[in-house]
């Protein structure tokens, strides 16, 4: 069974560093590239960024660029997002999904449970 | 960037039709897909290809997409229902995915 499970819920502070984790079974690793996705409360889904497995290629969102840090273990089938500082906007909750991929097209088609991240003082 | 437009909420009575728009600038031309999200939970994809079904997902839901508008077809509603519905295409010109705001359907 293909499974995506996320690291539990976070409480930080602002300029406080985090790694939150992506850890997937059921499949190979690096036959599917990870997305992830910010919800903040109440609102919709933003894409953050898309991760390569294979080779750690990773492509972001330029809402994102340079704020957060995409990584991958082959040896351990984690993906991982990473804040070196984080910002009280960053409060939302993370998802983890697997991509899949055509040509031209791409969907998702597994989720994580979602990694709630708070950011306060 | 490539902007996909649904209504905020649609409410239907329990075993009548639910239709949820996707509109974009010629998205007939493109493949959408659409995501369930019930509260507390992560999304769920319920049609991939416009069209397709993932294994698990009931009959009840459909897809189309033809001109400027996609749709969400759920038929014979039932209170289980009650989500947020995302639709959510490629865009290739960025590579990256775009996602609809978000449809609330209540059940009545």
């Amino acid at each position: 069974e293909v499974q995506l499970v996320q690291s539990g819920a976070e409480v930080k502070k602002p300029g406080e560093s985090l790694r939150i984790s992506c850890g997937v079974s059921g499949y190979s690793f690096t036959n599917y590239w990870i997305t992830w996705v910010r919800q903040v409360p109440g609102k919709g889904l933003e894409w953050v960024g898309n991760i390569d497995p294979s080779d750690s290629y990773a492509k972001y969102s330029p809402s994102f660029q340079g704020h957060v840090t995409m990584s991958a273990d082959k040896s351990t089938s984690n993906v991982y997002l990473r804040w070196s500082s984080l910002r009280a906007s960053d409060t939302a909750t993370y998802y983890c999904a697997r991509r899949r991929m055509t040509t031209e097209l791409s969907w998702f088609d597994r989720w994580g449970q979602g990694t709630l991240v708070t950011v306060s003082s | 960037s490539y902007v996909l437009t649904q209504p905020p909420s649609v409410s239907v009575a329990p075993g009548k039709t639910a239709k949820i728009t996707c509109g974009g600038n010629n998205i007939g031309s493109q493949s959408v897909h659409w995501y369930q999200q019930k509260p507390g939970q992560a999304p769920v994809l319920v049609i991939y290809y416009d069209s397709d079904r993932p294994s698990g997902i009931p009959e009840r839901m459909s897809g189309s997409n033809s001109g400027n508008t996609a749709t969400l077809t759920i038929s014979r509603v039932e209170a289980g229902d009650e989500a947020d519905y995302y639709c959510q295409l490629w865009d290739n010109r960025s590579d990256h995915p775009v996602f609809g705001g978000g449809t609330k359907l209540t059940v009545l």
